[in-house]
């Protein structure tokens, strides 16, 4: 696997359920990002983990629980999720912040519908 | 807080024509990161091109070019000889080394190359 990767890349979930959002990535960065991506509204970072620990929270609702175990592992722990929540979920990567080049790579996302 | 605006929400080319894609962007901070992101159907995004504010020469990647207008705070980009693989949505992004790296994408401007 190279690049960014996330699984699974189409996920339907009722309100009642829990479900996880994995992402990995294999280019040694140190910073992951979650990002909503609604239809007709600009990408939304949601969470920034750098070196494992979160320094953002763009003020998302507790539903959505992030989890960084180390550098190269994210997830996103979803439950009582509504109905406005359907979007697609991108994971990002990079070198930390304040790296010279630290652009962010993007994985294919997750399309996440909630019923 | 930054602001990204792509004004452009839909355009079309014919194939190995050229076509320009405009954004704007609000600012007050004097170092920072501009870039532009591809996203074809497929939904991976791609990082196109990217300009540092302090570089006054335009950044340059193969068929893609940028018009970087500090003053104004203006960043459009350019596809040369548009390819039918270039069918995609764009975003422009702001990048503030200030704020952790912090992306702030515009609304994207959605790109069909036509045969």
């Amino acid at each position: 696997e190279t690049g960014v990767t996330q699984t699974p890349r189409h996920l339907v979930m009722g309100m009642t359920n829990k479900k996880s959002l994995k992402c990995e990535q294999h280019l040694g960065h140190n910073a992951m990002y979650w990002y909503k991506q609604s239809a007709k509204k600009p990408l939304e970072l949601m969470f920034v983990y750098n070196f494992k620990e979160q320094t953002e929270n763009n003020s998302v609702p507790s539903r959505f629980s992030p989890e960084c175990p180390n550098s190269s592992h994210l997830f996103l722990h979803l439950h009582t999720l509504q109905p406005e929540d359907s979007a697609l979920y991108l994971c990002a990567s990079s070198l930390s912040p304040g790296t010279s080049g630290s652009e962010q790579y993007f994985g294919p996302g997750t399309r996440l519908t909630v019923t | 807080a930054q602001t990204v605006t792509q004004s452009q929400p839909e355009m079309s080319v014919q194939e190995a024509e050229t076509v320009t894609l405009s954004c704007t962007y609000d600012t007050s901070e004097s170092n920072y990161y501009l870039f532009w992101y591809k996203q074809p159907p497929s939904r991976q995004m791609i990082l196109v091109i990217r300009q540092e504010a302090y570089k006054q020469q335009n950044a340059t990647e193969n068929r893609f070019s940028v018009n970087f207008q500090k003053a104004a705070k203006s960043f459009s980009l350019k596809i040369s000889d548009s390819q039918l693989g270039d069918t995609a949505m764009y975003f422009c992004a702001f990048c503030d080394k200030a704020a952790g790296n912090k992306l702030t994408f515009g609304g994207g401007t959605r790109v069909l190359v036509k045969p």
